[in-house]
């Protein structure tokens, strides 16, 4: 059972260049969600989904972009990499709760690395 | 705009020794969460409170929540294994809120 998986677990890029970072989860999960921590803090929500097809706001999402094309799999996208962005990344996921907010345990990824140069 | 605080920030932990880490925040939500990370790992889900008074308890940790007084508590009985994780608190409001995270103290 591979639970949360990110990929890729490590990347270096340049300021101006773009990625995606994937998040694959095989729990059935209907809420998925994409935080960034930085040292010596909590993590930050950047977006969240609550079902396939559907993508919200988190607290930081400027610069980011995400899609949820298939319920197993959350993409975080980076369109012109700055810097600021260079941080910790990691996909969670849950299963549906009451409210418009999960109220279930999150189920993380072990993250992906990003330095931006 | 909603505030998590964690206290205390770092802490150094013995084993076998009793600690309690504090969770405050502004709103007024039912819904709190910790969380442990091990260095350089991904977070581990410990405890979800959802309501006023609730207490959870497994081995050597507890957690209980005060929804009036915004408050939460996390009690460790350190053991070996613990002593370098750093331990989060969350919130729900219109997101998830995480705290800064109790963490180690690194002696200079």
């Amino acid at each position: 059972n591979a639970g949360v998986t990110q990929t890729p677990k490590f990347r270096v890029l340049k300021t101006g260049q773009s990625m995606t970072l994937l998040c694959a989860q095989d729990m059935n999960h209907e809420y998925m969600y994409w935080y960034r921590q930085d040292p010596g803090m909590g993590l930050r929500l950047i977006h969240y989904s609550v079902g396939e097809g559907t993508t919200a706001k988190g607290e930081v999402p400027d610069g980011y972009n995400v899609s949820r094309l298939k319920k197993q799999n959350f993409l975080l996208g980076l369109e012109s990499a700055a810097p600021s962005q260079t941080s910790v990344y990691f996909c969670a996921s849950s299963y549906q709760g009451q409210g418009s907010f999960s109220n279930q345990p999150q189920h993380f990824g072990d993250g992906t690395r990003l330095s931006i140069l | 705009e909603l505030k998590v605080e964690q206290n205390p920030l770092f802490l150094s932990m013995q084993e076998g020794k009793n600690y309690t880490i504090y969770c405050n925040y502004s709103t007024t939500s039912d819904r709190l969460y910790w969380y442990r990370q091990d260095p350089g790992k991904s977070l581990e889900s410990l405890f979800v409170l959802l309501s006023n008074g609730a207490v959870k308890q497994e081995g050597r940790l507890m957690a209980s929540l005060d929804t009036k007084a915004r408050l939460s508590t996390l009690h460790i009985t350190a053991a070996v294994h613990d002593l370098s994780a750093t331990y989060f608190c969350a919130v729900d409001d219109n997101d998830r809120r995480f705290g800064a995270g109790t963490r180690r103290t690194v002696k200079p």
